[in-house]
Protein backbone atom coordinates (compact mmCIF):
# COMPACT_ATOMS: atom_id res chain seq x y z
CA UNK A 1 0.00 0.00 0.00
CA UNK A 2 1.74 3.73 -0.78
CA UNK A 3 1.66 5.33 1.84
CA UNK A 4 3.75 8.08 4.23
CA UNK A 5 4.32 6.51 7.23
CA UNK A 6 5.56 8.76 10.65
CA UNK A 7 7.07 7.91 14.03
CA UNK A 8 6.18 8.31 16.37
CA UNK A 9 2.49 9.42 16.07
CA UNK A 10 2.59 10.70 19.51
CA UNK A 11 5.41 12.35 21.95
CA UNK A 12 5.50 13.31 24.80
CA UNK A 13 9.33 14.90 25.77
CA UNK A 14 11.05 17.54 28.06
CA UNK A 15 12.69 20.49 27.11
CA UNK A 16 16.69 19.78 26.01
CA UNK A 17 16.20 16.34 24.98
CA UNK A 18 16.87 15.54 21.47
CA UNK A 19 14.53 14.18 19.69
CA UNK A 20 13.83 12.68 16.06
CA UNK A 21 10.54 11.78 14.01
CA UNK A 22 10.95 9.69 11.45
CA UNK A 23 8.93 9.76 7.72
CA UNK A 24 9.44 7.34 5.64
CA UNK A 25 7.48 7.43 2.18
CA UNK A 26 7.35 3.90 0.01
CA UNK A 27 5.92 5.33 -3.49
CA UNK A 28 9.29 6.56 -4.69
CA UNK A 29 8.79 10.37 -4.42
CA UNK A 30 11.37 12.49 -5.09
CA UNK A 31 10.04 15.73 -3.07
CA UNK A 32 9.39 15.65 0.64
CA UNK A 33 8.60 18.25 3.02
CA UNK A 34 7.64 18.79 6.75
CA UNK A 35 5.16 21.14 8.19
CA UNK A 36 4.16 22.09 11.68
CA UNK A 37 -0.01 22.88 12.42
CA UNK A 38 -1.04 25.47 15.22
CA UNK A 39 -4.57 26.82 15.74
CA UNK A 40 -5.31 29.55 13.75
CA UNK A 41 -1.91 29.14 11.80
CA UNK A 42 -2.89 26.76 9.24
CA UNK A 43 -0.02 24.48 8.23
CA UNK A 44 3.53 26.71 8.43
CA UNK A 45 6.12 24.74 6.08
CA UNK A 46 9.64 23.93 8.20
CA UNK A 47 11.97 22.23 5.49
CA UNK A 48 11.47 20.28 1.97
CA UNK A 49 13.48 17.95 -0.03
CA UNK A 50 13.57 18.39 -3.57
CA UNK A 51 15.34 14.70 -3.68
CA UNK A 52 18.40 13.10 -2.02
CA UNK A 53 20.88 15.86 -0.68
CA UNK A 54 18.54 18.64 -1.84
CA UNK A 55 17.24 20.64 1.11
CA UNK A 56 16.24 24.17 1.73
CA UNK A 57 14.24 25.33 4.61
CA UNK A 58 10.93 26.75 4.15
CA UNK A 59 9.11 29.15 6.41
CA UNK A 60 9.73 28.14 9.64
CA UNK A 61 12.94 26.40 10.14
CA UNK A 62 13.86 27.60 13.15
CA UNK A 63 14.89 24.82 15.72
CA UNK A 64 14.81 22.29 13.30
CA UNK A 65 17.16 20.07 11.22
CA UNK A 66 16.52 17.54 8.42
CA UNK A 67 18.51 15.30 6.50
CA UNK A 68 18.27 13.53 2.85
CA UNK A 69 20.53 10.70 2.77
CA UNK A 70 18.05 7.99 0.75
CA UNK A 71 15.08 9.07 -1.22
CA UNK A 72 12.63 7.44 1.36
CA UNK A 73 13.38 9.02 4.56
CA UNK A 74 13.20 12.56 5.51
CA UNK A 75 13.80 12.42 9.32
CA UNK A 76 13.36 15.87 11.36
CA UNK A 77 15.58 16.46 13.93
CA UNK A 78 14.73 18.76 17.23
CA UNK A 79 18.25 18.85 18.73
CA UNK A 80 16.89 21.20 21.80
CA UNK A 81 13.10 20.92 21.71
CA UNK A 82 11.47 24.00 23.53
CA UNK A 83 7.93 24.19 24.41
CA UNK A 84 7.05 26.00 21.79
CA UNK A 85 7.79 23.59 19.36
CA UNK A 86 4.46 21.89 21.12
CA UNK A 87 2.60 21.38 17.74
CA UNK A 88 1.05 18.84 14.92
CA UNK A 89 3.67 17.71 12.26
CA UNK A 90 2.83 16.31 9.03
CA UNK A 91 5.36 14.59 6.22
CA UNK A 92 4.37 14.91 3.08
CA UNK A 93 5.42 13.62 -0.25
CA UNK A 94 4.81 13.58 -3.97
CA UNK A 95 6.29 13.03 -7.36
CA UNK A 96 8.06 16.67 -8.37
CA UNK A 97 6.14 16.74 -11.65
CA UNK A 98 2.86 15.92 -10.07
CA UNK A 99 0.62 18.10 -8.15
CA UNK A 100 -0.43 16.23 -5.38
CA UNK A 101 0.85 15.72 -1.87
CA UNK A 102 0.34 12.72 0.12
CA UNK A 103 0.49 12.80 3.88
CA UNK A 104 1.37 11.34 6.61
CA UNK A 105 -0.92 10.52 9.69
CA UNK A 106 0.91 13.19 12.23
CA UNK A 107 2.72 13.25 14.98
CA UNK A 108 1.68 14.98 18.00
CA UNK A 109 4.56 16.82 20.16
CA UNK A 110 4.33 18.12 23.69
CA UNK A 111 7.68 19.59 24.85
CA UNK A 112 7.11 20.32 28.62
CA UNK B 1 6.58 36.07 -1.06
CA UNK B 2 3.19 34.16 -1.72
CA UNK B 3 0.43 34.13 0.76
CA UNK B 4 -3.05 32.96 1.54
CA UNK B 5 -5.49 34.25 3.48
CA UNK B 6 -8.89 32.14 4.80
CA UNK B 7 -10.90 34.91 6.31
CA UNK B 8 -13.86 32.47 7.61
CA UNK B 9 -13.03 30.62 10.45
CA UNK B 10 -16.14 28.41 10.64
CA UNK B 11 -18.72 28.04 8.13
CA UNK B 12 -22.16 26.26 8.54
CA UNK B 13 -24.45 24.73 5.85
CA UNK B 14 -27.29 22.71 5.48
CA UNK B 15 -26.98 18.83 4.11
CA UNK B 16 -27.41 18.96 0.27
CA UNK B 17 -27.02 22.23 -0.19
CA UNK B 18 -23.84 23.94 -1.98
CA UNK B 19 -21.64 25.83 -0.13
CA UNK B 20 -18.50 28.50 -0.88
CA UNK B 21 -15.41 28.18 1.02
CA UNK B 22 -13.19 31.34 0.62
CA UNK B 23 -9.60 31.66 -0.58
CA UNK B 24 -7.46 34.84 -1.22
CA UNK B 25 -3.88 34.59 -2.59
CA UNK B 26 -0.83 36.81 -3.09
CA UNK B 27 1.99 36.51 -4.98
CA UNK B 28 4.37 37.95 -7.50
CA UNK B 29 4.36 34.98 -9.39
CA UNK B 30 3.28 35.07 -13.22
CA UNK B 31 2.14 31.40 -12.58
CA UNK B 32 1.41 29.30 -9.65
CA UNK B 33 -0.32 26.10 -8.33
CA UNK B 34 -3.49 26.56 -5.95
CA UNK B 35 -4.54 23.87 -4.01
CA UNK B 36 -7.57 22.60 -1.54
CA UNK B 37 -7.15 20.21 1.73
CA UNK B 38 -9.69 19.03 3.89
CA UNK B 39 -8.59 17.45 7.38
CA UNK B 40 -11.08 15.80 8.82
CA UNK B 41 -11.69 15.76 12.80
CA UNK B 42 -9.07 12.11 12.64
CA UNK B 43 -6.54 14.25 11.43
CA UNK B 44 -5.44 13.32 8.26
CA UNK B 45 -4.64 15.45 5.48
CA UNK B 46 -6.66 14.88 2.12
CA UNK B 47 -6.01 16.39 -1.30
CA UNK B 48 -9.41 17.48 -2.96
CA UNK B 49 -8.39 19.53 -5.93
CA UNK B 50 -5.66 21.71 -8.10
CA UNK B 51 -5.74 24.64 -10.22
CA UNK B 52 -3.01 25.84 -12.27
CA UNK B 53 -2.96 29.28 -12.69
CA UNK B 54 -2.44 29.01 -16.52
CA UNK B 55 -5.51 26.31 -17.15
CA UNK B 56 -8.34 27.73 -19.12
CA UNK B 57 -11.37 25.97 -17.04
CA UNK B 58 -11.98 25.98 -13.46
CA UNK B 59 -11.02 22.97 -12.40
CA UNK B 60 -13.42 19.84 -10.69
CA UNK B 61 -13.30 17.53 -9.24
CA UNK B 62 -16.97 14.87 -8.08
CA UNK B 63 -18.34 17.26 -6.01
CA UNK B 64 -15.66 19.97 -5.56
CA UNK B 65 -15.02 22.98 -7.15
CA UNK B 66 -12.80 25.79 -7.52
CA UNK B 67 -13.79 29.39 -8.36
CA UNK B 68 -10.88 30.65 -10.11
CA UNK B 69 -10.99 34.48 -10.52
CA UNK B 70 -7.35 35.24 -11.38
CA UNK B 71 -8.18 38.74 -11.67
CA UNK B 72 -9.11 39.08 -8.01
CA UNK B 73 -6.80 36.23 -6.65
CA UNK B 74 -9.19 34.34 -5.59
CA UNK B 75 -9.67 30.41 -5.81
CA UNK B 76 -12.65 29.56 -4.15
CA UNK B 77 -13.93 25.81 -2.69
CA UNK B 78 -17.50 25.31 -3.82
CA UNK B 79 -18.81 21.96 -2.56
CA UNK B 80 -22.23 20.92 -3.73
CA UNK B 81 -24.56 19.02 -2.08
CA UNK B 82 -23.00 18.59 1.15
CA UNK B 83 -23.06 15.45 3.09
CA UNK B 84 -22.73 15.00 6.93
CA UNK B 85 -19.15 14.05 6.09
CA UNK B 86 -18.06 16.98 4.60
CA UNK B 87 -17.22 18.30 8.07
CA UNK B 88 -13.78 19.19 8.23
CA UNK B 89 -11.16 21.65 8.01
CA UNK B 90 -10.43 23.01 4.81
CA UNK B 91 -7.03 24.64 3.76
CA UNK B 92 -6.60 26.21 0.70
CA UNK B 93 -2.32 26.56 -0.51
CA UNK B 94 -0.47 27.56 -3.31
CA UNK B 95 2.97 26.87 -4.90
CA UNK B 96 5.32 28.05 -7.47
CA UNK B 97 4.91 26.35 -10.48
CA UNK B 98 7.21 23.59 -11.98
CA UNK B 99 10.21 25.26 -13.26
CA UNK B 100 9.97 28.35 -10.65
CA UNK B 101 13.96 28.13 -10.68
CA UNK B 102 16.21 26.74 -7.97
CA UNK B 103 13.97 24.68 -5.30
CA UNK B 104 11.51 27.57 -4.73
CA UNK B 105 8.94 24.85 -6.27
CA UNK B 106 9.33 23.22 -2.91
CA UNK B 107 7.83 26.23 -1.00
CA UNK B 108 4.06 25.62 0.03
CA UNK B 109 1.86 27.94 2.06
CA UNK B 110 -1.39 27.44 3.76
CA UNK B 111 -4.28 29.55 4.32
CA UNK B 112 -5.71 29.75 8.48
CA UNK B 113 -8.18 26.90 7.69
CA UNK B 114 -12.11 27.05 7.33
CA UNK B 115 -14.09 24.49 9.77
CA UNK B 116 -16.95 23.94 8.02
CA UNK B 117 -20.21 22.04 9.26
CA UNK B 118 -22.60 20.27 7.84
CA UNK B 119 -26.06 20.24 10.00
CA UNK B 120 -28.33 17.62 9.07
Amino acid sequence: EAQVTQNPRYLITVTGKKLTVTCSQNMNHEYMSWYRQDPGLGLRQIYYSMNVEVTDKGDVPEGYKVSRKEKRNFPLILESPSPNQTSLYFCASSPLAKNIQYFGAGTRLSVL
Amino acid sequence: AQKITQTQPGMFVQEKEAVTLDCTYDTSDPSYGLFWYKQPSSGEMIFLIYQGSYDQQNATEGRYSLNFQKARKSANLVISASQLGDSAMYFCAMRPPLGAGGTSYGKLTFGQGTILTVHP
